[in-house]
């Protein structure tokens, strides 16, 4: 299937800890974000990348370190997690280019709950 | 900057009555616009989206959109509501090809019975 997948798809932790998401597209696209959906259901972007490069970083705490080793694959890394990182992270991605807007796809989200 | 509003936070209508939810766009170039649809606990999913071709988008489940530039407006409509459109609905806007979407604060669909 084509699609944007995140993992995983639940996240519970302690306060303090560091973890990771994954995000991973095989649309051909060329373009990644980070967005964010706090418990009111509002969404905010976080991070964009364009092939590898860093376009977008929003006012983000620096515990948040977006990593992109290639254009397929875009990973949140959060460092010190606090409680009001509780929220969910939904992946994205775009292909640019030719003056277009083809349209974004968004994976299916993660759950990140912090204790 | 872009900026969308969605006027009601909650939209409740009855199984079978027309669904019109309210999407205003601010935008300092010529907007893409795009609405989303979210299920609840799920993901987001696209059900139509302007990118400066034709006025009236029609998209998946039987929704449709219309740009109007001279309302600044982009609401969703659906001619009769059936009890699986409740969910949460996201306009959003992005300027270009690769830019960031922004989203509204979205609305919730109830549909009663």
């Amino acid at each position: 299937d084509t699609a944007v997948s995140q993992t995983p798809k639940y996240l519970v932790t302690q306060m303090g800890n560091d973890k990771s998401i994954k995000c991973e597209q095989n649309l051909g696209h060329d373009t990644m974000y980070w967005y964010k959906q706090d418990s009111k259901k509002f969404l905010k972007i976080m991070f964009s990348y364009n092939n590898k490069e860093l376009i977008i970083n929003e006012t983000v705490p620096n515990r948040f370190s977006p990593k992109s080793p290639d254009k397929a694959h875009l990973n949140l890394h959060i460092n010190s997690l606090e409680l009001g990182d509780s929220a969910v992270y939904f992946c994205a991605s775009s292909l640019t280019g030719g003056g277009r807007n083809y349209g974004y796809t968004f994976g299916s989200g993660t759950r990140l709950t912090v204790v | 900057a872009q900026s969308v509003t969605q006027l009601g936070s909650h939209v409740s209508v009855s199984e079978g009555a027309l669904v019109l939810l309210r999407c205003n766009y601010s935008s300092s170039v010529p907007p893409y616009l795009f609405w989303y649809v979210q299920y609840p606990n799920q993901g987001l999913q696209l059900l139509l989206k302007y990118t400066s071709a034709a006025t009236l988008v029609k998209g998946i489940n039987g929704f449709e959109a219309e740009f109007k530039k001279s309302e600044t407006s982009f609401h969703l409509t659906k001619p009769s509501a059936h009890m699986s459109d409740a969910a949460e609905y996201f306009c959003a806007v992005s300027k270009s090809s690769g830019d960031k979407l922004t989203f509204g604060t979205g609305t919730r669909l109830a549909v009663r019975p």
